[in-house]
């Protein structure tokens, strides 16, 4: 079974410039999560997908993150414009079960951003 | 803000002893979830203990819940070098909403 692809796995771009990032969850899984891990922090949830509707985006910074997942399967994080306090590994990760059922997370490598 | 806290936030033991380390959350949970993550990649879940249960082994791991101090601890024994690594809770709310702590940095010495 394929795990989560993510792509790209690293990122330099200078601040206001803008980024994205694709994800690709296992096949069936319908929670999509996408985390924001600062170096030696924990990860800090962006925004929680169930199919193609959103959970959960209380602590995505709307004015400039934004997220999608088209037709429940893949999904785009974009930055725009990118911060130096942005630069972090943005993991996505996938479920296959959803609300109070929810069990273990897949994860994938992450993508890995630096602002200059 | 984060719903797990782990401490400690960082452990050094050598190889055979055993590691444990807590976490604390704060509202009502599902379930408690272990991840680990080996630096520079993604994270690995490792056991899941829901909120009717108080303890649960799989393999070299053992977790226990105590939902009356909203806490739990991860204990692994005999460890291994290649048990080096950090180590996160993440507690589940109805929604199937993760919250992960800060993590605790785990080395094994040979």
């Amino acid at each position: 079974e394929a795990g989560v692809a993510q792509s790209p796995r690293y990122k330099i771009i200078e601040k206001r410039q803008s980024v994205a990032f694709w994800c690709n969850p296992i096949s069936g899984h319908a929670t999509l999560y996408w985390y924001q891990q600062i170096l030696g922090q924990g990860p800090k949830l962006l925004i929680q997908f169930q199919n193609n509707g959103v959970v959960d985006d209380s602590q995505l910074p709307k004015d400039r993150f934004s997220a999608e997942r088209l037709k429940g399967v893949d999904s785009t994080l974009k930055i725009q414009p990118a911060k130096l306090e942005d630069s972090a590994v943005y993991l996505c990760a996938s479920s296959f079960q959803t609300g109070s059922n929810t069990g273990e997370l897949f994860f994938g490598e992450g993508s890995r951003l630096t602002v200059l | 803000s984060q719903q797990g806290e782990e401490d400690p936030q960082a452990l050094s033991i050598q190889e055979g002893e055993n590691a444990t380390m807590n976490c604390s959350y704060k509202t009502s949970i599902n379930n408690l979830q272990w991840y680990r993550q080996n630096s520079g990649r993604g994270l690995v879940h490792l056991i899941l203990i829901r909120s009717n249960e108080r303890e649960k082994h799989s393999g070299r791991l053992r977790v226990t819940l105590d939902t009356s101090k909203k806490s739990s601890s991860l204990l692994i024994t005999a460890s291994r070098a290649a048990d080096t690594a950090s180590y996160f809770c993440a507690a589940t709310d109805s929604w199937g909403k993760l919250q992960f702590g800060a993590g605790t940095q785990v080395v094994v010495t040979p």
